[in-house]
């Protein structure tokens, strides 16, 4: 039982564009969210995170929105450079539960065309 | 020097093989995970450990286990290797003192291949 999906397994954009990379959870319980980037031969690094208490958090050219009730993320990567091609990874938390291990979406691959 | 290291990087073995796959930081954090990554699957938790005397399973334990040497080393072994463990593995680490609240810090993975 997948609880947290990520649906696109790909997405390609023109450089400058913006990259919208989105997230659907199941668990109403989870109320903390992560987006790890990841490139080949490396391990996945953290970008960015937000509270249940928040529906938006922003870093740079990155901006998480959360949509809580339709337990809906997304990543906007604006404006998207060929360095940011990798595999995005969505993940989430339930504290109460869960103590701070992190349920991970199957992942999305994002290429940025020059 | 990388926080968090993981050898091998690469293993290829065979059928039955017992391997150990090692994990040291030196971020001084007291948790530690093992996770492995297959295609279209995302990063699946193995098993994790909240300080040396403290070790619990993940969702796919089967197969797997682990011993936390010191608060900086985690192994993961496979104590009779199938093909279907083929895949890549991260070892992670946390800390709740870093005020960063569930953020994982990932090593660079091991590729293992079973034949």
């Amino acid at each position: 039982d997948q609880q947290v999906k990520q649906n696109s397994p790909s997405l390609s954009v023109q450089e400058g564009r913006i990259s919208i990379l989105n997230c659907d959870y199941t668990n109403s319980m989870f109320d903390y969210f992560l987006w790890y980037k990841k490139y080949p031969a490396e391990g996945p690094t953290f970008l960015i995170s937000i509270s249940s208490i928040k529906d938006k958090n922003e870093d740079g050219r990155f901006t998480v929105f959360l949509n809580k009730s339709a337990k809906h993320l997304s990543l906007h990567i604006v404006p998207s450079q060929p360095g940011d091609s990798a595999v995005y990874f969505c993940a989430a938390s339930d504290w109460g539960t869960s103590y701070g291990k992190l349920t991970f979406g199957q992942g999305t691959i994002l290429t940025v065309h020059p | 020097d990388a926080d968090v290291t993981q050898t091998p990087r690469n293993r290829i073995t065979k059928t039955g093989k017992r391997i150990m796959l090692e994990c040291s930081q030196t971020k001084g954090h007291d948790r530690m995970y093992w996770y492995r990554q297959d295609p279209g699957l995302g990063l699946r938790l193995i098993y994790y450990s909240f300080d040396v005397k403290d070790i619990n399973k993940g969702e796919i334990s089967d197969g797997y286990s682990v011993s936390r040497q010191a608060q900086a080393k985690f192994s993961l072994s496979l104590e009779s290797a199938i093909p279907n463990q083929t895949a890549l593995y991260f070892c992670a680490t946390s800390d709740l003192a870093s005020g960063s609240r569930d953020t994982q810090y990932f090593g660079p993975g091991t590729r293992l291949t079973v034949l």
